[in-house]
């Protein structure tokens, strides 16, 4: 079966802490990786593509590791825009992907 | 640049009528085509994706059913609706990179 787990926080915060965010990922098949981030009652968003050497987008990092299925998200100096629910997106075949049921993350000032 | 567009936004519906959603893209010729569903607390679970005209392909069997009339074009359909059919519909699209891109998605109760 194919899956993709994720802590469904919440993960509560204050705005300028760092939090990190994992996901396993049961098809080692898988070729690309995501980050989508989803707001209350609105539809996903891409937030970042994951790359086996890791990448960073401004104070967001996303890291991957192949042999232990595994994928991290890193926020740092959180916003209060920041909170949001985060899926851990991965493929299983061409263009079709599998979403893990999302992260919560509230920043509180 | 490539738009999505989903309607209804919202949509209340007693339990045994029909259904029909439509999703268009602009902007893309010939791009692999989703419907998504997510129910309360729970995933995204894809239920059809298109990769043109007229092919279908389901990933759950259930009570809906997807056409693909025009290119851009992605229809969600029930003959009868059942209480478990509420939820939030997402349609996506891609092409290149495996990325997809939704639309502003459909919330859907069945009472």
């Amino acid at each position: 079966r194919k899956e993709v787990e994720q802590d469904p926080g919440p993960f509560n915060v204050p705005e300028g802490a760092t939090v990190a965010f994992n996901c396993t990922y049961s098809n080692s098949a898988s070729q690309s990786f995501f980050w989508y981030r989803q707001d209350c009652r609105k539809e996903p968003k891409l937030l970042m593509s994951v790359y086996s050497s890791g990448n960073e987008d401004g104070r967001f990092t996303a890291q991957l590791n192949r042999a232990s299925q595994y994928i991290s998200l890193l926020i740092r100096d959180s916003k209060l825009s920041d909170s949001a629910t985060y899926l851990c997106v991965v493929t299983y075949s061409a263009g079709n992907l599998i979403f893990g049921k999302g992260t919560k993350l509230s920043v509180k000032p | 640049s490539q738009t999505i567009h989903q309607w209804p936004a919202t949509l209340v519906q007693p339990v045994g009528s029909p259904l029909s959603l439509e999703c268009t893209v602009e902007g893309t010729s010939n791009p692999n085509l989703y419907w998504y569903r997510q129910a309360a607390g729970r995933g995204l679970q894809l239920l059809f994706y298109s990769v043109g005209i007229g092919q279908i392909s389901s990933e759950v069997p259930q009570n809906l059913s997807a056409s693909r009339p025009q290119d851009r074009q992605f229809i969600l359909s029930s003959k009868k609706l059942l209480l478990s059919d509420s939820g939030f519909y997402l349609c996506a699209w891609n092409q290149l990179k495996n990325i997809q891109y939704f639309g502003a998605g459909t919330r859907l109760s069945v009472l």
